[in-house]
């Protein structure tokens, strides 16, 4: 059964239009979420986190939304570039008492981000 | 600053053979954990070290067993491979107290045969 859940494998979106990224989880133990992007031959890069005491963490072009009672998470990037083609990740686990993650992410099964320019 | 570093980069066995992966977590972390990629699908957690002990533990047989050394590198090992066995090994680091993301190495891919 699959904690963690990306339900599109693929996503196009145009150059300067925002790509939103979705995820949706059903463990209520978990309350603390990551994105990763993974460019082929490479390991998953960190983009960003969010604790579940936030609804919303900004970090440049993205920003990651976090709704609860929906256990759902998005990931917006605003503008896309061609760059940010590559699979996405999303990753949960349950926090820590210093803000941080457990360390046992589980994760979702990916969506392939293109940008066309 | 290096960040982490695994090896080999490929590697091939055979069914039954044993196997062993090696990571260097990046500067100034002191915690690795193991994930296994499956083709097509999002990385499993193996297990985690932390002072040289594991702390954490994913649902992966006792086949699977792992070292971490005094100056926080770590080890994997493999043993009575199976087909099955063969993915992309992903090492992450972290530093335990600062609590936030963990940094993945570029992995190493087993083939088993």
């Amino acid at each position: 059964d699959q904690q963690v859940k990306q339900n599109s494998p693929s996503l196009s979106v145009q150059e300067g239009r925002i790509s939103i990224l979705n995820c949706d989880y059903t463990n209520s133990m978990f309350d603390y979420f990551l994105w990763y992007k993974k460019y082929p031959a490479e390991g998953p890069t960190f983009l960003i986190s969010i604790s579940s005491i936030k609804d919303k963490n900004e970090d440049g072009r993205f920003t990651v939304f976090l709704n609860k009672s929906a256990k759902h998470l998005s990931l917006h990037i605003v503008p896309s570039q061609p760059g940010d083609s590559a699979v996405y990740f999303c990753a949960a686990s349950r926090g820590t008492n210093y803000g941080g993650s457990q360390g046992n992410l589980i994760f979702g099964k990916g969506t392939k981000l293109s940008v066309k320019p | 600053d290096a960040g982490v570093t695994q090896s080999p980069t490929h590697l091939i066995k055979t069914r039954g053979q044993q196997v062993t992966l090696r990571c260097s977590p990046k500067s100034g972390h002191d915690t690795v954990s193991w994930y296994q990629q499956a083709l097509g699908q999002g990385p499993q957690f193996i297990f985690q070290y932390y002072e040289e002990e594991e702390r954490q533990r994913g649902n992966f047989p006792d086949r699977f067993s792992g070292h971490q050394f005094p100056n926080y590198s770590s080890e994997l090992n493999v043993n009575a491979l199976l087909l099955g066995d063969s993915a992309l090994y992903l090492c992450a680091s972290s530093y335990r107290d600062g609590g936030n993301e963990q940094f993945f190495g570029p992995g190493t891919r087993l083939t088993v045969l």
